[in-house]
């Protein structure tokens, strides 16, 4: 497909386990973006990929919270021993981010996480 | 910092009436801003994006925001609201060069018959 795509659309975990939440950005977008998205909340930024500079993870609200990129395409963002307050719906972003301009950024439909 | 208020989590209207959400930023550099609007079970797709050029910035299904740098406000507005435009609106603030798009808290529209 065309747009950003994000798996799994639903996770139901345990606390205390880790989750695994993929990203496909658009083919050929150099910069991709994680949000998180709680229930009555606005967008909280995560972490920023552009190319093959080191990433913005000034986001991220914990150490249980990580992120990578393969290749420049992929991504995966990982939280560890999960928390109840973990659970809210995690978007994926990509954009061309040409010349530095504030380019659109086109999301995923983004996976729910719940933490029973 | 950046960053987006938006005055009321939830706006109700009827089919028809004008739609007005309301967006206020900060920011200490020249802004872009950015309407984004996301449908039930949906992501979010760009409704209209302001970077340069003319204040008046027109986007997809009848919307339009005015960038007012004096009110420092981003309304979005549509003149007459449809029972399909019910759905979160969020307005967001970048600028030139920055990795870092804020987010509004979001105002979610209801459009009753």
């Amino acid at each position: 497909g065309a747009g950003v795509s994000q798996s799994p659309s639903n996770k139901v975990t345990e606390k205390g386990k880790d989750v695994e939440l993929r990203c496909d950005p658009i083919s050929g977008h150099t910069a991709l973006y994680w949000y998180r998205q709680s229930l009555g909340q606005g967008l909280e930024f995560l972490i920023y990929f552009q190319g093959n500079s080191a990433p913005d993870k000034s986001g991220l609200p914990s150490d249980r919270f990580s992120a990578e990129r393969t290749g420049g395409s992929v991504s995966t963002l990982t939280i560890q021993r999960t928390q109840q307050e973990d659970s809210a719906v995690y978007l994926c972003a990509s954009s061309s981010l040409l010349a530095g301009v504030g380019d659109t950024q086109y999301f995923g439909p983004g996976t729910r996480l719940t933490v029973l | 910092a950046q960053s987006v208020t938006q005055l009321g989590s939830h706006v109700s209207v009827s089919e028809g009436a004008l739609v007005l959400l309301r967006c206020n930023y900060s920011s200490s550099v020249p802004p872009y801003l950015f309407w984004y609007v996301q449908y039930p079970n949906q992501g979010l797709q760009l409704l209209l994006k302001y970077t340069t050029g003319a204040t008046l910035v027109k986007g997809i299904n009848g919307f339009e925001a005015e960038f007012k740098k004096s009110e420092t406000s981003f309304h979005l507005t549509k003149p007459s609201a449809h029972m399909s435009d019910a759905a979160e609106y969020f307005c967001a603030v970048t600028s030139y060069n920055n990795n870092d798009m804020r987010f509004g808290a979001g105002t979610r529209l209801t459009v009753k018959p």
